[in-house]
């Protein structure tokens, strides 16, 4: 089945630069792709989706790339704030069943002021 | 706005005690989800519903079942809570995009 491999490690950034966080899938390439933020004791709140076919998509400071040759998203926060401080977990639809997710285990990421 | 609410956001249970964990959604998705959240392990699904009266396990069902008898509702029932529920329960709808309650801090004594 999919495996999906978030940096479980924090990630620690000073305010201002930009923060990339990296979503590496096993097995076949999804139908697309979705990010979440989630704060603490808080559910996932949905941020950006991009498709099998597209390179990029933006939205304000976000942006997310998707690579099916390396089997890998990047997900970009340009000039992060310490109000961006939270999880980030990354979920991919399978092309075969648009109901099944797989969800990585997130990446904490910590914005110093 | 688009909202599911949990019926708690925190639970203490003693062992072998049967608990029921509510879930509605206000949007009319055919399709809800239970999942469990564990440090290190990530969401993982228990039971998710397409539509009223309709069940399907998860990854995870082993301990747990679920009613839905409305569309909006949808409960998760630990027939006899142990230990190793204790947990961090979600439920979520969805139509494309996963919509999640604010989550249940569930501890078992």
């Amino acid at each position: 089945s999919q495996k999906i491999e978030q940096n479980s490690e924090a990630l620690n950034i000073q305010e201002g630069k930009t923060a990339t966080l990296t979503c590496n899938y096993t097995n076949y390439s999804p139908a697309y792709l979705q990010w979440y933020r989630q704060d603490p004791g808080r559910g996932p709140v949905f941020l950006l989706l991009i498709r099998e076919n597209e390179k990029e998509k933006r939205k304000e400071r976000l942006k997310v790339t998707f690579d099916t040759t390396l089997k890998q998203s990047l997900f970009h926060i340009t000039a992060s704030q310490p109000a961006d401080s939270a999880t980030y977990l990354c979920a991919l639809v399978s092309k075969y069943n648009f109901n099944k997710f797989y969800f990585g285990s997130g990446t904490k990421l910590n914005v110093k002021p | 706005d688009v909202k599911v609410t949990q019926s708690s956001r925190y639970l203490v249970k003693r062992t072998g005690e049967k608990v029921f964990l509510e879930c509605v959604q206000d949007m009319d998705h055919e399709n809800m989800f239970w999942y469990r959240q564990d440090p290190g392990l990530g969401l993982r699904l228990i039971y998710f519903s397409y539509d009223v009266k309709m069940k399907e396990k998860g990854d995870i069902p082993e301990g747990y079942s679920v009613s839905r008898e409305k569309k909006e509702r949808f409960s998760l029932i630990l027939e006899s809570a142990s230990t190793n529920q204790t947990s961090m329960y979600l439920c979520a709808s969805s139509k494309g995009v996963r919509f999640f309650g604010p989550g249940t801090r569930l501890t078992v004594l």
